[in-house]
C-alpha cells in the first residue's frame, strides 16, 4: 500500500506562495495523488488531484515529480483563510481504499 | 441538492452503550467510508465499502461495526468494545469516474 509522508506543520506569510510537500515513494503507476484540506472540524475539502502531469485549478497547482515519488501543492497567494490541515493521499490500485495521514498544519500569518 | 447527510451532529452516550451513527448519500456513489478524528489529529480510516453488502476494515476497525444493505446508506455502530469512543466521526463517499471523494459534515460523539 502506498503511504504518504508530510511535514507536521508549516508557516507561510500572507500573500506569499505556500508550497506543501508530500512524499509517496511507493506509489504505483495507476495511483492518483489527491490533496484535501480541513478547516477546523469540518469535513475535508477537495483541492486537486493528478496522476502524472502537473495540474492547476482555481485553488492551487499540483506539481508531481517525474518519478512520481513526491509532489508539491502550491497555493500561489496564500490568505489567512488558507490556514488549515492539508492532506496528501494516494488512491490505492484497483480498490477504493482511501487513507489519510496526519497531514500538514499550514498557518498563514499576516 | 445531492450530498451526504450524517446524523446526529452531536451525540452523548453513557459508557458501555452501543451507538449508531447514520450516513446517507443521494449521490449514487458506490464507495462509502467512515473516518475517526481525535482532537489535533488526522483522519483514520475505520471501515469502507466498495459496493452493497461488502465492506473492509480500515486501520482502526476494532470496536466498530458497519452494514451496507443499501447503496445510499452506510451506518456505523460504535460498540461497547471500543475503549475510547469519544471523537469526531466523518462519513464520505466516492465515485468513478471523477476521482472525487465527498464528505459529510461529521458527527461528534461524546461518551461519559
Amino acid at each position: 500500500d502506498a503511504k504518504t509522508t508530510q511535514p507536521t506543520s508549516m508557516d507561510c506569510a500572507e500573500g506569499r506562495a505556500a508550497n506543501l510537500p508530500c512524499n509517496h515513494s511507493t506509489i504505483s503507476g495507476n495511483e492518483y495523488v489527491y490533496w484535501y484540506r480541513q478547516i477546523h472540524s469540518q469535513g475535508p475539502q477537495y483541492i486537486i488531484h493528478g496522476l502524472k502531469n502537473n495540474e492547476t485549478n482555481e485553488m492551487a497547482s499540483l506539481i508531481i515529480t517525474e518519478d512520481r515519488k513526491s509532489s508539491t501543492l502550491i497555493l500561489p497567494h496564500a490568505t489567512l483563510r488558507d490556514t488549515a490541515v492539508y492532506y496528501c493521499i494516494v488512491r490505492l490500485y484497483n480498490n477504493n481504499d482511501m487513507r489519510f495521514g496526519a497531514g500538514t498544519r499550514l498557518t498563514v500569518k499576516p | 441538492d445531492g450530498g451526504i447527510t450524517q446524523s446526529p451532529k452531536y451525540l452523548f452516550r453513557k459508557e458501555g452503550q452501543n451507538v449508531t451513527l447514520s450516513c446517507e448519500q443521494n449521490l449514487n456513489h458506490d464507495a462509502m467510508y467512515w473516518y475517526r478524528q481525535d482532537p489535533g489529529q488526522g483522519l483514520r480510516l475505520i471501515y469502507y465499502s466498495q459496493i452493497v453488502n461488502d465492506f473492509q476494515k480500515g486501520d482502526i476497525a476494532e470496536g466498530y461495526s458497519v452494514s451496507r444493505e443499501k447503496k445510499e446508506s452506510f451506518p456505523l455502530t460504535v460498540t461497547s468494545a471500543q475503549k475510547n469512543p469519544t471523537a469526531f466521526y466523518l462519513c464520505a463517499s466516492y465515485r468513478e469516474p471523477g476521482n472525487t471523494i465527498y464528505f459529510g459534515e461529521g458527527s461528534w460523539l461524546t461518551v461519559v
